[in-house]
């Protein structure tokens, strides 16, 4: 059985500040692995996947993330916030045969102050 | 080349009622998933659709729930006999064959008064 957890249900960083977002898994196979972020009243949308290859993933809008398979770890990280990056981030998996369906984590909201 | 197009956005059904939610996937995308997401919880699969067939329902409660993705048209996830814990928002995604990765479109608001 596939699970992600989100252990942070809140971040709150300062603007300018470095922020990382926390995820682990458990898959059985290889996992492919993503980040999506909602906007209140929104769908999600896509940031970064890591499928195979470098560990250091780099996505939209300055969004990067670390694959760790000993730590079985994807934590989200931006070198320095915006207070428009404040939104709901969720962490998804997969296996990389079988099922093709996401299994999502519980959502971590961001919050960036000025 | 648009987006994955739900509609409608936001529907209100009365308890006993039927919810039929539409989803037309990007162009040349013949995957289809639905998923719901209740209120600051993530998003839990539902099904899994290819044109005319069903590849996964392993999320799908086992009564009045229903979908399909036929060769024409969009793809319709039913809820007969709606109950006030079916009000949640309902989101559809799709991909092309082969592809790792899923778009998402803005979901259904369904509220069950």
């Amino acid at each position: 059985a596939q699970s992600v957890a989100q252990p942070e249900d809140q971040v709150n960083v300062a603007e300018g500040n470095p922020l990382t977002v926390k995820c682990t898994y458990s898959v059985s196979g290889n996992p492919y692995l993503f980040w999506y972020v909602q906007y209140p009243n929104r769908g999600l949308q896509f940031l970064l996947k890591y499928i195979t290859g470098d560990n250091l993933v780099k996505g939209s809008y300055g969004f990067e993330a670390e694959f760790n398979k000993s730590q079985t770890s994807f934590h989200l990280k931006k070198p320095s916030a915006l207070v428009s990056d404040s939104a709901l981030y969720f962490c998804a998996v997969r296996e990389d045969t079988g099922r093709r369906a996401l299994t999502f984590g519980s959502g971590t909201r961001l919050q960036v102050q000025p | 080349n648009a987006g994955v197009m739900q509609n409608p956005r936001h529907l209100v059904r009365r308890r006993g009622q039927e919810a039929r939610l539409r989803c037309s996937p990007m162009k040349g995308h013949s995957h289809v998933y639905w998923y719901r997401q209740l209120p600051e919880e993530g998003l839990k699969f539902m099904v899994y659709l290819q044109k005319e067939n069903i590849i996964d329902e392993s999320g799908m409660p086992k009564e009045r729930f229903s979908a399909e993705f036929p060769k024409e048209g969009p793809s319709i996830l039913r809820i007969q006999q709606v109950v006030r814990g079916d009000s949640a928002a309902y989101f559809c995604a799709s991909s092309v064959p082969g592809n790792t990765e899923a778009f998402f479109g803005q979901g259904t608001r369904l509220t069950v008064v």
